[in-house]
């Protein structure tokens, strides 16, 4: 079964600082990865998503993530972080079963911004 | 195009009494998911339909039963609610189909308070 590790809990950056929330996959193929972002008291919205092909892929809001096979692993990077980025975050590997398409998601990681 | 759509927003219930969560799609997806989301555990996922007339438990089934009741629309029932049912409900779609895989769609959550 697959499953998705978000070592961090929490951050702090400064605003204008640079960001990278880490996350490591398991899966047995390839692997289909996703970062949603969850503002307070509201829904997930998908930032990214990775299926295949290059394995920088960009997304919405100056976000960016680069998947890494040897490493199991599928950062979110931003080089400048804006105070409105102050959100949960989460890692999601999908995958295709007999029953359909399954997500599991990490335990997120919440981000808080310094101004 | 509202998306996908769930009621009620906020819900209070007393141990034992049973209620329904429902969640409504407009995009004709044919997969949709219940989740629920607890402090540090991520999103965790319940059940879901693969398509309409399919349903199948996913993480945490149990106290819980689901109806697709057509392809729009698909609910979650407590029969007898616990108190270890406290959590935030989300509802989520996707369009799926064997061989594609494509994001999913999240309701805003039903924040759900059993005393």
């Amino acid at each position: 079964a697959q499953s998705v590790t978000q070592p961090d809990i929490h951050i702090t950056v400064s605003e204008g600082a640079s960001l990278e929330l880490r996350c490591n996959y398991s899966y047995g193929a390839t692997p289909y990865l996703f970062w949603y972002v969850q503002s307070p008291g509201q829904g997930l919205q998908l930032l990214l998503k990775y299926f295949s092909g290059d394995t920088l892929v960009q997304g919405i809001k100056g976000f960016e993530a680069e998947f890494k096979r040897s490493q199991s692993s599928f950062n979110l990077r931003k080089p400048s972080v804006h105070w409105s980025d102050a959100a949960e975050y989460f890692c999601a590997v999908g995958a295709l079963t007999g029953g359909g398409n399954k997500l599991t998601f990490g335990t997120g990681t919440q981000l808080k911004v310094e101004l | 195009n509202a998306g996908v759509t769930q009621t009620p927003k906020f819900q209070v219930l007393k141990t034992g009494q049973s209620m329904t969560l429902q969640c409504a799609q407009d995009m004709n997806h044919n997969s949709m998911y219940w989740y629920r989301q607890d402090p540090g555990m991520g999103l965790r996922l319940i059940y879901y339909s693969a398509s309409e007339g399919t349903t199948d438990k996913g993480e945490v089934p149990n106290g819980y039963n689901v109806s697709r009741l057509n392809k729009r629309e698909f609910s979650l029932r407590l029969e007898s609610a616990a108190p270890s049912q406290t959590s935030v409900y989300f509802c989520a779609s996707i369009r799926g189909g064997r061989g594609l895989y494509n994001e999913q769609f999240f309701g805003p959550g039903t924040r759900l308070t059993v005393l």
